[in-house]
């Protein structure tokens, strides 16, 4: 168990809606991060936080939006969603977002969009 | 703009059938260079960093050393227990977040 929460374990839903992906950091972390999986792409960082404030952006589309919360809580935000946005979404937390910290990843929100 | 490419995709070893997983990387000033596994169904588990060339680390049947250009993870004396998917992330100067390749799948039989 790496200490990362990330709610729900899976999501099905419709074209064209919104859903909302939950991340609880490992306890102490201050650095939250969310990537997304697909077969053909991989892990792709989507962006990271730290301590409230948004820190580095990755290929995250305008229609994903994220914040992190006082408690460091994170939570990403998935508008308009497309077929193609179908993915595993995994959150990982570290101590400070700093230099060379490796990364804890939570179990992953598997994302169907039907 | 960083790359990291990982070889072979997929890979099936006989237990005991030692070999070697490569992750090229290309990137503008490398801080560290990162290992992980993930298992089916989970979330990638930290393995190693390595953060100069020369560099080697090890933990139980794996090693893994850094050159300039790419990385090896060896896998010696293999069991099932072994199979996952192995994945390579780069750190740059540029940021701080990790550049993935998208892994080799390992697959150990008894």
């Amino acid at each position: 168990d790496s200490g990362v929460t990330q709610t729900p374990k899976h999501l099905i839903t419709a074209t064209g809606q919104r859903v909302t992906l939950r991340c609880s950091p490992r306890s102490g972390d201050l650095s939250v991060y969310w990537y997304q999986q697909s077969l053909d792409q991989g892990l792709q960082f989507l962006i990271q936080y730290y301590n409230g404030e948004e820190r580095a952006k990755g290929n995250i589309l305008e229609r994903f939006s994220a914040q992190q919360f006082p408690d460091l809580h994170s939570e990403l935000n998935l508008s308009s969603l497309e077929l193609g946005d179908s993915a595993l979404y995994f959150c990982a937390s570290s101590v400070s977002g700093g230099t060379n910290e490796k990364l804890f990843f939570g179990s992953g929100t598997q994302l169907s969009v039907l | 703009e960083d790359q990291v490419t990982q070889s072979p995709e997929a890979l099936r070893l006989q237990e005991g059938e030692s070999s070697s997983l490569n992750c090229s990387y290309t990137v503008s000033g490398l801080r560290g260079l990162f290992w992980y596994r993930q298992d089916p169904g989970k979330g990638p588990e930290f393995l190693f960093t390595l953060y100069s060339a020369g560099e080697e680390k090890e933990k139980e049947r794996l090693k893994a050393t850094l050159t300039k250009k790419e990385s090896f993870l060896h896998i010696t004396a293999p069991k099932p227990e072994d199979s996952a998917t192995y994945l390579c992330a780069v750190q740059a100067h540029s940021g701080y977040a990790l550049n993935f390749g998208k892994g080799t799948s390992l697959l150990v039989t008894p």
